[in-house]
């Protein structure tokens, strides 16, 4: 079956600090993948995409890149910022009845970003 | 215009109360779905409608009755839930055309927060 793994969380961080999240992925298949955040209270918000290997997501100062070869798909950013304290979904996504995606999410990795 | 508009936003309802969820989106999306989430989890896939038929129901209880009366419309009937149904209920949309847009990103709504008591 498909699965998607996270690191374990919450990470905290100080402001300006590098962040890196791990995801790294199981399919039968050749999926899409994605990050979405989750702002407390909210719902999930698209961050990035990737449809292919060696494709780099990029959104608001935020990267990854579909590593096929590692079956992985890395967070990353070079300096964050309080308001990016959230919690992070990796995710992949494989057509499933003709028309419908269906997305498996990894477990959700916790930041925590402080002053 | 990327929205996924979901009402209401909190609902409280007693174990015997019938209540409605409702989504909308005018983004001309085909595929719409509904998702739970418990706190500290990710959400969880409940149904998948298609061309507004349903394609997935992930063996979701028979109080849970998902409605899609057009395209842009998608609702969640609710009907002598548990307390063990408390959650976020999340609706999303995708393309879900056939030959454009394979695998596309989904969508999601604000949610509704649900407390049965």
């Amino acid at each position: 079956g498909n699965s998607v793994t996270q690191m374990e969380g919450p990470v905290t961080l100080s402001e300006e600090a590098f962040l890196t999240i791990n995801c790294t992925y199981t399919a039968t298949g050749y999926p899409s993948l994605f990050w979405y955040v989750q702002y407390p209270g909210e719902g999930l918000q698209l961050l990035l995409k990737a449809t292919k290997a060696d494709d780099k997501g990029s959104n608001k100062g935020f990267e990854a890149t579909y590593r096929k070869e590692t079956t992985s798909f890395h967070l990353e950013k070079g300096s964050v910022q309080v308001s990016d304290s959230a919690v992070y979904f990796c995710a992949l996504s494989l057509l499933n009845t003709g028309t419908a995606s269906k997305l498996t999410f990894g477990t959700g990795t916790r930041l925590q970003v402080t002053l | 215009d990327t929205e996924v508009t979901q009402t209401p936003k909190h609902l409280v309802m007693g174990m015997t109360n019938k209540k409605s969820l409702k989504c909308e989106q005018h983004m001309g999306h085909r595929a719409m779905y509904w998702y739970k989430q418990k706190a500290k989890k990710p959400p969880e896939l409940m149904f998948v409608y298609s061309y507004e038929k349903l394609s997935i129901n992930e063996s979701v209880p028979s109080r849970f009755s998902p409605e899609c009366p057009n395209s842009s419309l998608l609702n969640l009937h609710l009907h002598a839930l548990q307390p063990e149904d408390s959650a976020l209920y999340l609706c999303a949309s995708s393309q879900g055309k056939q030959g454009v847009g394979m695998n596309t990103e989904a969508f999601f709504g604000q949610g509704t927060r649900l407390t049965v008591v």
